[in-house]
């Protein structure tokens, strides 16, 4: 099925470790977006990639980390998370940069203890 | 940035009945308009979006107007039926960052 696989589906971390959201398309968009889901806040962009080998930072970049080395893949570090974290991460994709519509994965439920 | 505001932030409808959701955007330079519903547990899904060059959209029970003057666009849901039941978010684009800002999101309660 054509669409965004992200994984895990949820995690339990530790404070100070570290860890990768793997997010992967098949459907050749150019951009690419992590967002952080918390109750009351709506969706918060964290950073995002117009096209493979850019990057860019949302409204909430601290302590997240992105690479963009091909167009498929769009993995997001927590370096050291913290308690803050604990949220639901979701990775979308877009034809274009702007002006496109969303295609949202079905999300990874972060807890940060 | 962008200030966006969702209202109401819940409602509840009789099945069968009309439900409006406004979006207020503070960006002049926005020219791109799109409604996502998730439902619960799920992830988020468009359901329709509008241009800045066009008033309104419809699509079946669903559309959406536009008031660029006023910097406001609505969400027009008719014969609403208890599957409409979610959270709706307004997500303009951000003219200067080309970037969508997610309002709060509204919960749409259908009650048959």
């Amino acid at each position: 099925t054509a669409g965004i696989t992200q994984a895990p589906t949820s995690q339990i971390l530790a404070a100070g470790r570290s860890m990768t959201l793997r997010c992967t398309q098949d459907m050749r968009h150019n951009a690419m977006y992590w967002y952080r889901q918390d109750l009351g806040l709506g969706l918060r962009l964290i950073h995002y990639s117009n096209t493979a080998g850019t990057t860019g930072k949302g409204e909430v970049p601290d302590g997240y980390s992105v690479s963009r080395a091909n167009t498929d893949d769009f993995p997001l570090t927590l370096a050291s998370a913290v308690p803050s974290q604990t949220s639901v991460y979701f990775c979308a994709s877009s034809e274009q940069s702007y002006n496109s519509p969303l295609h949202f994965g079905n999300g990874t439920r972060l807890t940060v203890t | 940035g962008e200030n966006v505001e969702q209202h109401p932030s819940t409602l509840s409808v009789q099945e069968g009945d009309s439900a409006v959701i406004k979006c207020t955007y503070s960006d002049s330079a926005s020219n791109y308009f799109p409604w996502y519903k998730q439902e619960l547990g799920k992830r988020p899904q468009l359901i329709i979006d509008i241009r800045s060059n066009v008033g309104e959209k419809k699509d079946q029970r669903i559309a959406v107007t536009l008031n660029k003057t006023a910097k406001h666009f609505s969400l027009h849901i008719t014969e609403t039926q208890p599957e409409d039941s979610a959270v709706y978010f307004c997500a303009p684009l951000r003219g200067s960052a080309r970037q969508l800002t997610f309002g709060s999101g509204t919960q749409l309660t259908v009650l048959p």
